[in-house]
């Protein structure tokens, strides 16, 4: 089962712009986690956000948290062709440290 | 090595056949994960490793899929009797849990074709 679930499923968006996508979750959290996938194979983590804190930033990453409607947001801003990509949140969950993974959001920055 | 190192990268094998399929995590690292993920898909959570614990299997989609990790390090994941509806790409991930919060490292992954 997933715990977290992204919207949008993909995002098209022109250079220059920001891309915005959610996550919801289910349980209680320890951290959440956001990755970015390119051409289907490894992960690489973006930045992970406490359950004590509400925003956090990192480049051109600003991800918030909001604990009380288990909803996360990932912020990209002056998106990059490079940027295209799928982006995970991840729930590090509060027993077990157990990661579990959303069903992403798929970007695409058109040049 | 520097990073999680999964082998083979791609294996290709006929309906009802058994596949192992490894991943060696960074060195150090106390918890082991695998997924697997379908074309276009999400991560679907297998099982997950943490030191000297049992196991949690509570993502394993059948009896025909089994994992161990030999002396808190190396890990495969086997799959036995393949089916076509196994055909994915499998991913392990380590990281290093109990002190503070931290990040997961992926591998590269393992695509698997059941033909």
């Amino acid at each position: 089962s997933q715990q977290g679930e992204e919207d949008p499923q993909a995002l098209s968006i022109q250079e220059g712009e920001n891309a915005t996508m959610n996550c919801s979750y289910k349980t209680s959290i320890n951290n959440l986690q956001w990755y970015r996938q390119n051409s289907g194979r490894g992960l690489v983590h973006l930045i992970l956000i406490r359950s004590n804190e509400r925003e956090k930033h990192s480049g051109r990453l600003r991800v918030t948290l909001d604990t009380s409607k288990k909803s996360s947001s990932l912020l990209i801003t002056a998106s990059r062709a490079a940027d295209t990509a799928s982006y995970f949140c991840a729930t590090d969950a509060t027993a077990g440290n157990k990661l579990t993974f959303g069903g992403g959001t798929r970007v695409l920055v058109k040049p | 090595g520097a990073g999680v190192s999964q082998s083979p990268s791609n294996k290709v094998t006929e309906k009802g056949k058994d596949v192992e399929l490894r991943c060696d995590p960074i060195s150090g690292h106390t918890a082991l994960y695998w997924y697997r993920q379908s074309l276009g898909q999400g991560l679907e959570f297998l099982i997950y490793f943490q030191g000297n614990s049992a196991p949690d299997k509570s993502g394993l989609p059948s009896d025909r899929f089994s994992a161990e990790r030999t002396g808190g390090s190396v890990s495969t994941l086997t799959i036995q009797r393949t089916q076509q509806e196994d055909s994915a790409v499998y991913l392990c991930a380590s990281r290093l849990v109990g002190r503070g919060h931290t990040e997961a490292f992926f591998g590269q992954g393992t695509r698997l074709t059941v033909v």
